[in-house]
């Protein structure tokens, strides 16, 4: 069975702070990782999508970086807006034609 | 170009009827897939098609069956609902497995 696990399960940030949350995955047969922003009501929305050990990747103030030997991700948000409350999802792929997604880390910006 | 559509958006079934959820996807996708989302469990997959005139199941096929119509349509039939059923059902369409692209989903609650 592969497991993707996030953590924390659910975050209060105050706007202005940054903030950090982790996606664990099993660096074995590890081909890919997907991360998507997932606003309620609303579909999963493509963020990053990363391969190599050591991939960086910014989209203004999110940022992402992956390490495939210990099977981690960690997603940034500098500086955080009203705007980036949503459920952040990662997914991971081993070759097999399915994603394996974890159950996301819910953040809510406190204004 | 839509994306990835789905119809209906929203629907209302007894226990015991039929219905079939709709997606198609104009990107020239090969693979397309088939999930539900429920409180506290994430996306789970249901079947997916890898190409045109193929179908397997995911981690919760039972009760649901699928038929990949062409390479632009693939349809999800509930033969015979269950409240178990409810949920949100999100069709997902890529050329990379690890870069899906989700539709807006369809909100099934049965009663």
């Amino acid at each position: 069975i592969l497991n993707v696990e996030q953590s924390p399960q659910s975050l209060h940030v105050q706007e202005g702070d940054s903030t950090n949350f982790t996606c664990s995955f099993p660096s074995s047969n590890f081909y890919a990782l997907h991360w998507y922003r997932w606003e309620t009501a609303k579909s999963p929305e493509a963020l990053f999508v990363m391969t190599l050990n050591g991939d960086e990747k910014k989209k203004g103030r999110i940022s992402a970086t992956l390490n495939t030997k210990e099977g981690y991700s960690y997603l940034y948000i500098k500086g955080s807006q009203p705007e980036d409350s949503a459920t952040y999802l990662c997914a991971s792929y081993f070759g097999n034609e399915k994603l394996t997604f974890g159950t996301g880390t819910r953040l809510t910006i406190i204004p | 170009n839509a994306g990835v559509t789905q119809t209906p958006k929203f629907q209302v079934l007894k226990t015991g009827q039929s219905m079939t959820l709709q997606c198609a996807q104009d990107m020239n996708h090969n693979s397309m897939y088939w999930y539900r989302q429920d409180p506290g469990m994430g996306l789970r997959l249901i079947y997916y098609s890898a190409s045109e005139g193929t179908t397997d199941k995911g981690e919760v096929p039972n009760g649901y069956n699928v038929s990949r119509l062409n390479k632009r349509e693939f349809s999800l039939r509930l033969e015979s609902a269950a409240p178990s059923q409810t949920s949100v059902y999100f069709c997902a369409s890529c050329i990379r497995p690890y870069e899906q692209y989700f539709g807006p989903g369809t909100r099934l609650t049965v009663t």
